[in-house]
């Protein structure tokens, strides 16, 4: 139990392309989901924390317009990179929180990202 | 402000060998503590928490962790250390603001030589 997905799990795009990535609970329900992103050899960065039916709430110095969230059912959530460049190429990495559990963090797999 | 660090980059063990990875930590209030680990290209794995309770906490693949307050420290260990454990391990403690979010350490790499 406790699985997360995300699909892709890999992609290249071209530079001012928009790229979606989808984050998935696969056995629970998730009102909370995680967004972070993690550059090589570093740690995971937190961007925005997603709230289903609601607004993202965005980390300080992460641009709400270009890394758009959508967290539209209790067990999904979509993080849109816009327009994007080079250098947003990355990790990302989703998290999901089980409804009702304050403690605990089920992450996925993580989505490849090279802007060409 | 809450922060946790990690001193080591990398830490080396022969396989058989007991091994340790140093976390501190900074929070105010109660600290509620994590380890994860990350292998190649993967998301993360919890391997265990102390949210309270005894200082020493057993978690996943025979990894524990002791909660030590008075040095702010929450150290993970293992008696014996398989290759199989060569990973990038990460310490994390949870914001005391809203949606209880994680701040991670940053990360330190295992390598375990048989």
């Amino acid at each position: 139990g406790a699985v997360v997905s995300q699909h892709p799990s890999r992609v290249i795009c071209k530079s001012g392309t928009s790229v979606k990535i989808e984050c998935r609970s696969l056995d629970f329900q998730a009102t909370t989901m995680f967004w972070y992103r993690q550059f090589p050899k570093q740690s995971l960065m937190l961007m925005a924390t997603s709230n289903e039916g609601s607004k993202a709430t965005y980390e300080q110095g992460v641009e709400k317009d270009k890394f758009l969230i959508n967290h539209a059912s209790l067990t999904l959530s979509t993080l849109t990179v816009t327009s994007a460049h080079p250098e947003d190429s990355s990790f990302y990495i989703c998290s999901a929180r089980p409804s009702g559990q304050q403690e605990t963090q089920y992450f996925g797999p993580g989505t490849r990202l090279l802007v060409l | 402000a809450q922060s946790v660090a990690q001193p080591e980059d990398q830490v080396n063990v022969a396989e058989g060998n007991p091994l340790t990875v140093k976390c501190t930590y900074s929070v105010s209030g109660n600290p509620y503590l994590f380890w994860y680990v990350q292998y190649p290209n993967r998301g993360l794995q919890f391997l265990l928490k102390y949210i309270t309770g005894d200082n020493l906490v057993k978690g996943s693949y025979g990894f524990e962790a002791e909660f030590n307050k008075s040095q702010t420290s929450f150290h993970l260990k293992k008696p014996s250390a398989l290759v199989s454990d060569s990973a990038l391990y990460f310490c994390a403690v949870r914001f005391s603001g809203g949606y209880n979010k994680l701040i991670f350490g940053a990360g330190t790499r295992l390598a375990v030589h048989p």
